[in-house]
């Protein structure tokens, strides 16, 4: 159940974009997207909900597909600064049996001068 | 103000003894939830806190506990140490439930099990 990204990797040069999907077999309740570079803790990018709302708080965009159980994560004008690794998270607080909060597979984004 | 803290930050421990880890929270977050990270596995959930009362568990054995305290402050135990018990153990707090809340990550308790 844990989500699955795509691309694994991806290297990027300064200015250009990049796409990271990430694709769940079970219905989305919400997608959260986190960055952690090497050696430090992830830190949070934004999170899209059921109901539409989007709460993020760099200039990074996302989109959520709930039919096709997809998010995808859009960086345009890449820096070298958005170097790391990309983790996809969902969770679901409604289950009454309780629920993991599962991180996707992860994609390492590297950008070069 | 003041982000998640963790203590110890780096335990060396041996197979068969069991380690406790401490997280607190960001002041006014009640909901801590627990992750190990291995290069193998990626960010595995252990489990979800919120308000003392433990919210969602992870696919982890028994030897794997935890528990939160009135201040949101929140333990996590492991008994009978394994090899593959080897990890980075991340804790993270939000306002609400992890699913619906941004989660702030501490720095974690790099575990080394001999």
């Amino acid at each position: 159940q844990q989500p699955v990204q795509s691309p694994q990797a991806v290297i990027l040069r300064e200015g250009e974009d990049a796409v990271i999907n990430c694709s769940s077999s079970k219905a989305l309740y919400s997608v959260h997207w986190y960055r952690q570079k090497h050696g430090e803790a992830p830190v949070f990018l934004m999170i899209l909900l059921k109901g539409g709302e989007q709460k993020g708080h760099e200039k990074i965009s996302a989109s959520f597909n709930k039919k096709k159980q997809q998010s995808s994560l859009y960086l345009t004008a890449s820096q070298l600064s958005y170097s790391g690794t990309y983790f996809c998270g969902t969770g679901d607080p409604r289950s009454n049996t309780g629920n993991q909060f599962y991180f996707g597979t992860g994609t390492s984004l590297t950008v070069i001068p | 103000k003041a982000g998640v803290t963790q203590t110890p930050r780096y335990l060396i421990k041996t197979r068969g003894q069991q380690v406790t880890l401490s997280c607190s929270p960001i002041s006014g977050h009640r909901s801590v939830s627990w992750y190990q990270q291995t290069p193998g596995q990626g960010l595995q959930f252990l489990f979800e806190y919120f308000s003392e009362t433990q919210r969602n568990k992870g696919n982890f054995p028994g030897r794997f506990s935890g528990r939160q305290f009135s201040n949101s402050r929140s333990e996590m135990n492991v008994s009978t140490l394994e090899l593959g018990d080897s990890a980075l153990y991340l804790c993270a707090s939000s306002w609400g439930l992890a699913a619906d809340n941004e989660q702030f990550f501490g720095p974690g308790t790099r575990l080394t099990v001999l």
